[in-house]
């Protein structure tokens, strides 16, 4: 059974970089599935932010595309977001997902999430 | 940008069947899938591909399409299946989009 687990700062100042991590276990990382980041602000919905592969190819939300950078640490089984120059408007519940690999994509196993809060 | 709308809540009555819609454009040319959220918790697949279940999920939770609207129903509905739903699709220009989410209430 794959497990994903968010670790990172739960506290960011605005204009500063939001930098997360998602390890997995129970499974390779060097699978044929993609590897996603989603968030939630408070009280709100879903929001796909972006997708890498394990070789480094990675897709990004053309709303955050400007600020986001994904990466990805094959011999640690990790994944990582980076989101600069915040705001509050960041601040949410950040899950790291696994894309399906059954046909079109969805998202089959996530983190348990973490809240980064953008404040000073 | 693309959006899928749904109804911000639905309420059922216990043993009663619960219906979640999904409405977008060009929703028919894609394949919907169903997220459950409880509150704290992590989002759940509970169907893929407009109306697979994955393993594990019960067999009240059903899903199904017509034109552009997907719908999730909830047959025997039961007070641990309060939640909030989301419907999510995918195409190779929009990438993941999600819906607006659904509060099912279980009164």
């Amino acid at each position: 059974q794959v497990q994903l687990q968010e670790s990172g700062p739960g506290l960011v100042t605005p204009s500063g970089t939001l930098s997360l991590t998602c390890g997995v276990s129970g499974g390779s990382i060097s699978t044929s599935n993609w590897w996603s980041w989603v968030r939630q602000p408070p009280g709100k919905g879903l929001e796909w932010i972006g997708e890498i592969y394990h070789g480094g190819t990675a897709t990004y939300n053309p709303s955050l595309k400007s600020r986001v950078t994904m990466s990805v640490a094959r011999s640690k089984d990790q994944f990582s977001l980076r989101l600069n120059s915040v705001t509050a408007a960041d601040t949410a519940v950040y899950y790291c997902a696994r894309v399906s690999v059954a046909g079109i994509p969805f998202f089959d196993y996530w983190g348990q999430g973490t809240l980064v809060t953008v404040s000073s | 940008s693309y959006e899928l709308t749904q109804p911000p809540s639905v309420s059922v009555s216990p043993g009663q069947t619960a219906s979640i819609t999904c409405s977008g454009d060009t929703l028919g040319n894609k394949y919907a899938c169903w997220y459950l959220q409880k509150p704290g918790q992590s989002p759940v697949l509970v169907i893929y591909q407009d109306n697979k279940r994955p393993s594990g999920i019960p067999e009240r939770f059903s899903g199904s399409k017509s034109g552009n609207t997907a719908t999730l129903t909830i047959s025997g509905t039961q007070a641990m299946d309060e939640a909030d739903y989301y419907c999510q699709a995918w195409d190779s220009s929009t990438y993941y989009v999600f819906g607006t989410g659904t509060k099912v209430t279980v009164l």
